[in-house]
């Protein structure tokens, strides 16, 4: 049964530090992998979805790569915001069915 | 945009009432998911549906049942509520194809009393 950890469970930096967040999942036979935002009392926004054929996706200043072998994926963060703040959430699709399981978050908080 | 609604941010309800939890999406997704969020055991996925009239159940089916009648819409249903069941609901939508992202609602705050 796929497991999905994501290590440290909070993270606090002063702004303008790069940063890195890491998921590790147990079975490397994945579909895809999805890091999300969740800001407090909303949902998850969509950040970033590798497929499994490909090594690492980039939108603005963040930056996800996989290793399927390792069974590791990070999610870096370049120069900080405090509009950062927030948790972040990688979820491991094992199929073409869409069914995702989630890592239980890192809560990021920048400092100004 | 993809727009998740779901109909209510906060719901306060008595044990042994049936509470409809309903979300709607508008881009035509063929896949719809509910999720509850508890704190330290993160995500959990309740029902899927890939297809209206089609569901199948996900790790925590118990005491919860769903409807798609229309594609654009999926209801949970919690039969007979009960305290265990307070939680954050989140519904989330997406399309058929499994490399695209999951879209989801703000979420329902429920309290069951």
């Amino acid at each position: 049964k796929q497991e999905v950890t994501q290590i440290p469970a909070a993270l606090s930096v002063p702004e303008g530090e790069n940063l890195v967040l890491n998921c590790s999942f147990t079975d490397s036979a994945i579909y895809n992998l999805q890091w999300f935002r969740q800001d407090p009392g909303k949902g998850l926004t969509s950040l970033l979805l590798i497929q499994s054929s490909q090594r690492e996706q980039t939108s603005g200043r963040l930056n996800a790569s996989l290793d399927k072998s390792s069974g590791r994926s990070t999610l870096y963060i370049a120069a900080s915001q405090p509009g950062d703040s927030a948790t972040y959430l990688c979820a491991v699709g094992s199929s073409n069915t869409g069914k995702l399981i989630f890592g239980q978050g890192t809560t990021l908080q920048v400092k100004p | 945009d993809v727009k998740v609604t779901q109909s209510s941010r906060y719901l306060v309800k008595r044990t042994g009432e049936k509470v409809f939890l309903e979300c709607v999406q508008d881009m035509d997704h063929e896949n719809m998911f509910w999720y509850r969020q508890d704190p330290g055991l993160g995500l959990r996925l309740i029902y899927f549906s890939y297809d209206v009239k089609m569901k199948e159940k996900g790790d925590i089916p118990e005491g919860y049942s769903v409807s798609r009648e229309k594609k654009e819409r999926f209801s949970l249903i919690l039969e007979s509520a009960s305290t265990n069941q307070t939680s954050m609901y989140l519904c989330a939508s997406s399309p058929r194809t499994g490399n695209q992202p999951q879209h989801f609602g703000d979420g329902t705050r429920l309290s069951i009393l």
